[in-house]
């Protein structure tokens, strides 16, 4: 089964405020991390990655987070826009398992006006 | 620069039946990976093909098959389709092997009757 997992089915952020979607793993040899989004009726798209060597890698509005203690990772979105209505994705690479990527179940946020 | 295309966009099919669906990479990548998405079992791994060569399979019955050319584009064959078949067929694109970066088509979304 998968080992990525997202601590939250769904999302609601009011527009314009942060929103923080959680992701847990659990193979600690994971060494490379992306987050998706998927809007409605196409593939996912690549928002940005953090590899094992770094705890935070930003990105324009976006800002991933990785704490390899506690296995977690997070997605900060700031100022949340009506186009970030999405389902979002984590995915991981494992060192051992070179030629795939494991996704977790997914966060739907929904951006109210 | 265009985006990874896939083809055909929509299908349906009935029991038994075989389909193959493609897959085109952005210019210049040489990797493809094809994923399954349901609702129930998110985003599976199917395979990945780099060089005309696969490099990984998931845990998917033989029925599933694929295979890429030298110009980097790449099919996927299911044959003696089953209703459970039926799902977003996604494929990725990256420059390399490996499952860095990569960047997905809008699927092929088939429905098995």
């Amino acid at each position: 089964g998968e080992s990525v997992g997202l601590h939250l089915p769904t999302l609601s952020v009011q527009e314009g405020d942060n929103s923080i979607i959680n992701c847990a793993y659990s193979n600690s040899a994971s060494d490379y991390f992306i987050w998706y989004k998927q809007e409605s009726g196409k593939g996912p798209q690549f928002i940005i990655d953090i590899r094992s060597n770094m705890d935070k890698r930003q990105g324009q509005r976006v800002t991933v987070l990785l704490n390899k203690t506690v296995k977690h990772l997070s997605l900060q979105i700031a100022a949340t826009q009506p186009g970030d209505s999405a389902v979002y994705f984590c995915a991981e690479k494992i060192r051992s398992n070179d030629y795939k990527l494991s996704f977790g179940a997914g966060t739907t946020v929904t951006v109210r006006a | 620069k265009a985006g990874v295309t896939q083809t055909p966009r929509y299908l349906i099919k009935t029991r038994g039946q075989q389909v193959t669906l493609s897959c085109s990479p952005i210019s210049g990548h040489r990797s493809v990976s094809w994923y399954q998405q349901t609702p129930g079992q998110g985003l599976q791994f199917l395979f990945e093909y780099f060089s005309e060569t696969q490099r990984n399979k998931g845990n998917f019955p033989g029925r599933f098959s694929g295979r890429q050319f030298s110009n980097s584009r790449s099919e996927m064959n299911v044959s003696t389709l089953e209703l459970g078949d039926s799902a977003l067929y996604l494929c990725a694109s990256s420059a390399t092997q490996g499952a860095y970066e990569q960047y997905f088509g809008p699927g092929t979304r088939l429905t098995v009757t």
